[in-house]
C-alpha cells in the first residue's frame, strides 16, 4: 500500500515561529502537493512539486515556502506564522504511469496559530 | 488555472436511496483526469472513483457512477443504495494530464446518510 506520512497530526505554535510541517511518501512518487482545508473552502493548493528540487506554486503561496530535496520527502515551511494560517494541512503524492494516476494523501495535520 | 466548483454545501439522503452529487469544472486542456475523493470524519482523504477525459464511457465502482459530460464540462457522482457509512465530505477534483499535473478541488459537499 502507498503510504503517505506527516510529520504530525495537530500542531500548536506561536505567532511569528517558523513551522515545518514534514510529509514523506514510500511509493517513489514525483509529484507531491500542500494542500490547505478550511470549511467552505475546500482544499486550496500551497505549493506542488514534480521532481526533487521543483516547485510550483498553487492558488495561495504567500506566507508559506517548500523544500524538496529527496523525492520522497517535501516539507512545508511557515516562515513566520500567523493566526490566519490556522488550518488543516494535507500532503498528498502522485504518479502518472501508464496513463493510469491516483493522488494518495497524508493523514492531515491540524496547525493552530496562537 | 482549472477551477472546480460544487454548487451544493450539504445534502442529505434515506439510507438505501440514491443521490447525485454535482461537480462543474473550467479547463481549457483537452487531456485530464477527474475524481471524487471521500473525506470521513477520521480525515484520511479516500478515492472512490476516476475518470480519464478521453474516455467517452462513465466510470462505475460498485454502489457509485459518474455522469461525464466532457462538452459540458460536468461530472457529477452518483451513489445508489446509500449506506451510513457513506456519510462524509465529498471532494471533485481535476488533474491535468501532463508532466507537471498539478491537482484542484472544489469545495466539497457533505453527505448525510439519515438511518
Amino acid at each position: 500500500d502507498v503510504k503517505v506520512t506527516q510529520s504530525s497530526r495537530y500542531l500548536v505554535k506561536r505567532t511569528g515561529e517558523k513551522v515545518f510541517l514534514e510529509c514523506v511518501q514510500d511509493m517513489d512518487h514525483e509529484n507531491m502537493f500542500w494542500y490547505r482545508q478550511d470549511p467552505g473552502l475546500g482544499l486550496r493548493l500551497i505549493y506542488f512539486s514534480y521532481d526533487v528540487k521543483m516547485k510550483e506554486k498553487g492558488d495561495i503561496p504567500e506566507g508559506y515556502s517548500v523544500s524538496r530535496e529527496k523525492k520522497e520527502r517535501f516539507s512545508l515551511i511557515l516562515e513566520s506564522a500567523s493566526t490566519n494560517q490556522t488550518s488543516m494541512y494535507l500532503c498528498a503524492s502522485s504518479v502518472d504511469r501508464g496513463g493510469y494516476t491516483e493522488a494518495f494523501f497524508g493523514q492531515g495535520t491540524r496547525l493552530t496559530v496562537v | 488555472a482549472q477551477t472546480v466548483t460544487q454548487s451544493q454545501p450539504e445534502m442529505s439522503v434515506q439510507e438505501a436511496e440514491t443521490v447525485t452529487l454535482s461537480c462543474t469544472y473550467d479547463t481549457s486542456e483537452s487531456n485530464y483526469y477527474l475524481f471524487w475523493y471521500k473525506q470521513p470524519p477520521s480525515r484520511q482523504m479516500i478515492l472512490v472513483i476516476r475518470q480519464e477525459a478521453y474516455k467517452q464511457q462513465n466510470a462505475t465502482e460498485n454502489r457509485f457512477s459518474v455522469n461525464f459530460q466532457k462538452a459540458a464540462k460536468s461530472f457529477s457522482l452518483k451513489i445508489s443504495d446509500s449506506q451510513l457509512g457513506d456519510t462524509a465530505m465529498y471532494f471533485c477534483a481535476f488533474m491535468k494530464h501532463d508532466n507537471n499535473n498539478d491537482m484542484r478541488f472544489g469545495a466539497g459537499t457533505r453527505l448525510t446518510v439519515k438511518p
